[in-house]
């Protein structure tokens, strides 16, 4: 099946800084999703991007879509405190294939 | 949305027995998803649940050590057979309609001694 790599595995930051995670594939998605996991929580849905060269914005967090469908990534303007958790990208309609994830840190 | 209640939230199990998680979900769903999560790893999918057909497998998972049940369309355990170390991890169940968002249950975190 489908594979998503994503990088960074690990991003420690100042709180205040920017952060972003970058999700790749070999082969043309159909769509990518954009998942945050806190610590000792369950994964919670943030977005879905199907278009190429789709953008979207969640207040601090903007999501792209690449042009040819095989990258995405996250990125967090100013980070916070609350922004601490492990972000995944994952793939698929109903069964999701997920990339490693994420881990960002933040020092206050 | 889709509301899932999973349990045991954690348990801490002695080698060689098994463990039955339980998901309910406060909707009909046609498909629950079971995956697992190793410590400090991104998630993998165990197997899909189909109310009244046998379950669909993943790669490196079988029915003897995986058992899953769907009796109905709100409802599915996954049990975890003959434990070892090796199987303490989180399990998640998950619905999901096509093409949106997956909603999870919190996770049963398993610890084998």
């Amino acid at each position: 099946g489908q594979q998503v790599m994503q990088i960074p595995q690990y991003q420690h930051v100042q709180e205040g800084e920017d952060f972003t995670t970058y999700c790749n594939s070999s082969t043309t998605l159909s769509n990518i999703q954009w998942y945050k996991q806190r610590p000792g929580g369950h994964p919670v849905f943030l977005i879905q991007l199907v278009k190429s060269g789709e953008v979207k914005k969640q207040k601090r967090l903007t999501f792209q879509f690449g042009e040819a469908k095989k990258n995405s990534s996250l990125h967090i303007t100013a980070t916070q405190t609350t922004d601490v958790g492990t972000y995944f990208c994952a793939q698929g309609a109903q069964k999701l294939v997920f990339g490693q994830g994420t881990r960002l840190t933040i020092n206050p | 949305s889709a509301v899932i209640s999973q349990k045991p939230s954690r348990d801490i199990c002695q080698r060689g027995t098994s463990l039955t998680i339980q998901c309910q979900v406060d909707s009909q769903v046609t498909m629950m998803f079971w995956y697992r999560q190793q410590p400090g790893q991104s998630l993998t999918l165990i197997a899909t649940a189909n109310q009244g057909s046998e379950a669909t497998y993943e790669s490196g998972f079988v029915i003897d050590k995986f058992p899953i049940s769907r009796p109905n369309l709100t409802f599915s355990t996954l049990t975890v057979s003959n434990m070892s170390p090796e199987d303490s991890s989180i399990y998640l169940c998950s619905v999901g309609a096509y093409g949106t968002e997956a909603f999870f249950g919190q996770g049963t975190r398993l610890t084998v001694v």
